[in-house]
């Protein structure tokens, strides 16, 4: 089965500061990939898909991730971030074996600094 | 277009007693997934629907869990009888046929088992 890893529970970054949360996905090469964002007491939310027609991926909110077949990794990025980009963050991976849905890393918290 | 909507927000029951979540899907969205949250990770599948037909129950603790989707479209999640690890957030989720892989999640219902 597929599956992904996140590097770092818990990343603290002050505003303005870049973001850079990790994602590896195990040795088969995907066909998509997922960023999604969960703010407190919500559902989660796209942040932006990987679908092998380009490697750097824009989201909303200004994220965007690379997808580097080389290192199996999908790492997401914000060049200044915000306070409001506060939340927990989780990379997902189709499951496969038969069924559609998505296996998802044990997230990542994103904490921003004043 | 409405999005998922799940009811009840929050459950707090005691251990032992029993708890049913309900999820009504994107409209015309035939696959419907239910997922664990538990504290502190990332989202674990428990059961998903193609229509009101089950693709995959194999991670679903079936001896107090129990789910159904009888006309295709709303489900019924329920726990019976509950224990202190079952505290969690129950997230519903649907997709489409187009098999893009994106996944439409609801608010969540979040269970506290005392």
């Amino acid at each position: 089965a597929q599956s992904v890893t996140q590097l770092g529970s818990h990343v603290s970054v002050s505003e303005g500061a870049l973001v850079l949360l990790r994602c590896n996905y195990s040795s088969s090469v995907p066909p998509y990939l997922f960023w999604y964002v969960q703010y407190p007491n919500q559902g989660l939310q796209l942040l932006l898909k990987y679908t092998s027609a380009a490697t750097l991926v824009k989201g909303i909110n200004g994220f965007e991730a690379e997808f580097k077949k080389s290192e199996t990794s999908f790492h997401l990025t914000k060049p200044s971030a915000h306070m409001s980009d506060a939340a927990e963050y989780f990379c997902a991976i189709p499951s496969g074996g038969g069924a559609d849905g998505l296996t998802f890393g044990k997230g990542t918290h994103l904490i921003i600094q004043p | 277009e409405a999005g998922v909507a799940q009811s009840p927000r929050y459950k707090i029951i005691e251990k032992r007693q029993s708890v049913a979540f309900w999820c009504n899907p994107i409209s015309g969205h035939a696959t419907l997934y239910w997922y664990q949250q538990i504290l502190g990770q990332g989202p674990k599948l428990l059961i998903q629907f193609q229509n009101n037909g089950v693709v995959d129950d194999s991670q679903l603790p079936k001896d107090r869990f129990s789910a159904e989707r009888l006309k295709g479209v709303d489900s019924t999640l329920k726990i019976q009888p509950a224990k202190l690890e079952d505290s969690a957030v129950y997230l519903c989720a649907s997709s489409s046929r187009s098999r893009t892989g994106e996944l439409f999640f609801g608010e969540g219902s979040r269970l506290t088992v005392l």
